[in-house]
């Protein structure tokens, strides 16, 4: 258990719809990263927040956005669903974002659209 | 920009033999981290070893151990005595700065079955 927790563990959605994934960090971690995992593949770098503030963006359109909260607790939304974000949404935090960090991963959130 | 090949798709073994991950990395940057984690059906991916590219030293915990060799950009994972319960994905990764903040850079992974 690494104290990363994610809601919800499934979601059903239609294309075009709009979702919200909420993590939850480990205590007295202060980063949050996101990464999207679609089936048979590694994990792939959404974006990073580090204290309220984007850190940092993977190759993923404007329709993924975050925000992260003093808590560091953390959302994901992506707008106009597409086929194609049917993936395992799996959310890691971390004591900073230095290189030598080490992330740890939550159970992840299993998305499909229709 | 950063890559990292894991050649083995998938791998069966029979319960107790040895089994070798291999994972090779590239990268410009000359201080950097790899990792390993385990994911397992239920998803989550757990933290297995992180090591810095300065340090060659082969580490053993318990029945794991991995093999770092900077001359060939590879950071190998080997297994010993398999059991069922190391049926699972393994991915290597490697974790650099870049735009201000750190992240991960995955390989595809490889699928262990460790059968009885």
């Amino acid at each position: 258990e690494t104290g990363v927790t994610q809601s919800p563990t499934h979601l059903i959605k239609t294309r075009g719809q709009q979702v919200t994934l909420r993590c939850s960090s480990q205590s007295g971690h202060n980063t949050v990263s996101w990464y999207q995992q679609a089936l048979g593949q590694g994990p792939q770098f959404i974006f990073q927040y580090y204290r309220e503030e984007e850190n940092g963006r993977g190759n993923f359109p404007p329709r993924f956005s975050g925000l992260q909260f003093p808590n560091y607790s953390s959302e994901l939304n992506v707008n106009a669903l597409e086929l194609d974000d049917s993936a395992l949404y799996l959310c890691a935090s971390s004591l900073g974002t230095d290189r030598q960090e080490t992330q740890y991963f939550g159970p992840g959130t299993r998305l499909l659209v229709l | 920009a950063q890559k990292v090949t894991q050649a083995q798709t998938e791998i069966s073994v029979v319960e107790k033999e040895d089994v070798t991950l291999d994972c090779v990395y590239e990268t410009r940057d000359t201080t950097y981290y790899l990792f390993w984690y385990k994911q397992p059906p239920s998803g989550e991916l757990v933290f297995l070893i992180r090591r810095n590219s300065f340090d060659e030293q082969n580490e053993i915990s318990g029945r794991y151990s991995w093999n770092f060799q900077k001359s060939t950009s590879s950071f190998n994972f080997t297994i010993t005595a398999s059991q069922v319960v190391d049926s699972a994905v393994y991915f290597c990764a490697l974790q650099i700065l870049t735009g201000g903040g750190n992240k991960l850079t995955f390989g595809t992974g490889t699928q262990l079955k460790v059968e009885l």
